[in-house]
């Protein structure tokens, strides 16, 4: 099974800020990757797939990069709305797996 | 538009089963491969399974393989997840969403909480 790790697993930020948030892949995906964003008592929310394609209606300020192992999210300047959990997930082989998420707050 | 209703949760005994549906509209449902994900009380999210466009078999995740079994009904554009022996680390939130081609993880329903209790 391919395991997912984040880092960091929770971070500080303040409004404006420049944000990367890095996924890597125990093994190769190719570009099998998506990010979500998860709100508390929301539903997740894909940002991006195939590692950097821009969901419809995600502000620009986000953008994913990567491919084989190693995934980059970046949220260019850090809005309010923007805290919240992000959550990476393969999508090249079964058992697809998400990674750990990483939690961003407010400093 | 594409809604996903996932309805069937409940407090159980551990042991017990319980049947999770999901009804699926807006788009057309035989075409996609369908998920269950869920996510435990202040935890992550955890991939449980998929069945194929065509529902030939199901793949599951290791913590609920030979427990859980996943089926669909094309002509009632559902999905279903049948969870049988039951425990109470099942606890969670059960969300369906469905895959083809780009679209993977677009959409998820509003979810449904499934608690394993005594």
């Amino acid at each position: 099974d391919i395991q997912m790790t984040q880092s960091p697993s929770a971070m500080s930020a303040s409004v404006g800020d420049r944000v990367t948030i890095t996924c890597r892949a125990s093994q190769g995906i190719a570009n099998y990757l998506a990010w979500f964003q998860q709100k508390p008592g929301k539903v997740p929310k894909r940002l991006i797939y195939t590692a950097s394609s821009l969901q419809s209606g995600v502000p620009s300020r986000f953008s994913g990069s990567g491919s084989g192992t190693e995934f980059t999210l970046t949220i260019s300047s850090l809005q309010p709305e923007d805290f919240a959990t992000y959550y990476c997930l393969q999508y090249n082989s079964f058992p697809f797996t998400f990674g750990p998420g990483t939690k961003v707050d407010i400093k | 538009q594409v809604q996903l209703v996932e309805s069937g949760g409940g407090v159980v005994q551990p042991g017990r089963s319980l049947r999770l549906s999901c009804a699926a509209s807006g788009f057309t449902f035989s075409n996609y491969s369908m998920h269950w994900v869920r996510q435990a009380p202040g935890k992550g999210l955890e991939w449980v399974g998929a069945i194929p466009y065509d529902g030939d078999h199901g793949y599951y995740a290791d913590s609920v393989k030979g427990r859980f079994t996943i089926s669909r009904d094309s002509s009632k554009n559902t999905l279903y997840l049948q969870m049988n022996s039951l425990r109470p680390e099942d606890t969670a939130v059960y969300y369906c969403t469905r895959r083809h081609g780009y679209n993977t993880f677009d959409y998820w329903g509003q979810g449904t909480l499934v608690t394993v209790s005594s």
